[in-house]
């Protein structure tokens, strides 16, 4: 069965700290991809990043990083210096290879940045 | 160039009757994907159009929910005697059909509310 799961339902932290948000997903396929989407309070969804099960380097891009680690089926997101405009729900989301590209989401962590 | 776009924004409706759900994707995506996403939880996967066919609907939880795609752009989600329990946003994404899970452009959604 595939299933992500974001266990962190809601985080806060101050401005300008660093917080990582914990994605755990379950596959049997051995192809899949994995996401990060962003969703601000406007409610249109952001696409992130895009990873594929083949490719395990950890990904930087400005303040934010991710960590995909397969022996834990881990794919952490870390933001770096927070802003109050990282303030969303981050939804992790996988999809195999063998079903038509579907997502699916996890439950998201609602991320509150305070100024 | 626009993105994906969804009419209405909103759309109120009373128990048992019947509602229509537009979705423009982007110009040249061939594959188009329907998701409901109810209050605190991540989008859920209900639809996903290759073309005119629709390749995948699994998602869709009963046969009061439908979904057309006629001339492989513009896509209507129908709901057949509408009940409390439909009420959620339901978003629609577009994608160029390639090989490796392409990036899903989310429109903001038709938020549903069922009297």
């Amino acid at each position: 069965a595939q299933k992500v799961t974001q266990a962190q339902t809601e985080i806060s932290v101050v401005e300008k700290e660093d917080v990582t948000l914990d994605c755990v997903y379950e596959t049997r396929d051995t192809t899949y991809y994995l996401f990060w989407y962003k969703q601000p309070p406007s409610g249109e969804l952001v696409f992130l990043i895009r990873r594929n099960s083949f490719d395990e380097q950890n990904e930087i891009s400005g303040r934010y990083s991710w960590n995909f680690q397969k022996s834990t089926s881990s794919f952490n997101f870390t933001i770096t210096a927070s802003q109050v405009v990282d303030s969303a729900v981050y939804f992790c989301a996988l999809s195999e290879r063998n079903r038509d590209d579907k997502i699916i989401f996890g439950k998201g962590t609602r991320l509150h940045i305070l100024p | 160039g626009a993105g994906v776009s969804q009419t209405p924004s909103n759309k109120v409706t009373e128990k048992g009757k019947y509602v229509e759900l537009r979705c423009d994707p982007i110009s040249g995506h061939t594959a188009l994907y329907w998701y409901r996403q109810s209050l605190g939880q991540g989008p859920e996967f209900l639809i996903y159009f290759q073309g005119t066919g629709a390749a995948d609907d699994s998602g869709l939880p009963n046969d009061r929910f439908f979904a057309v795609r006629p001339e492989g752009s513009v896509s209507t989600l129908k709901i057949q005697r509408t009940e409390r329990g439909d009420s959620a946003v339901y978003l629609c994404a577009s994608s160029l059909k390639l090989a490796g899970a392409p990036e899903q452009f989310f429109g903001p959604g038709t938020r549903l509310t069922v009297l």
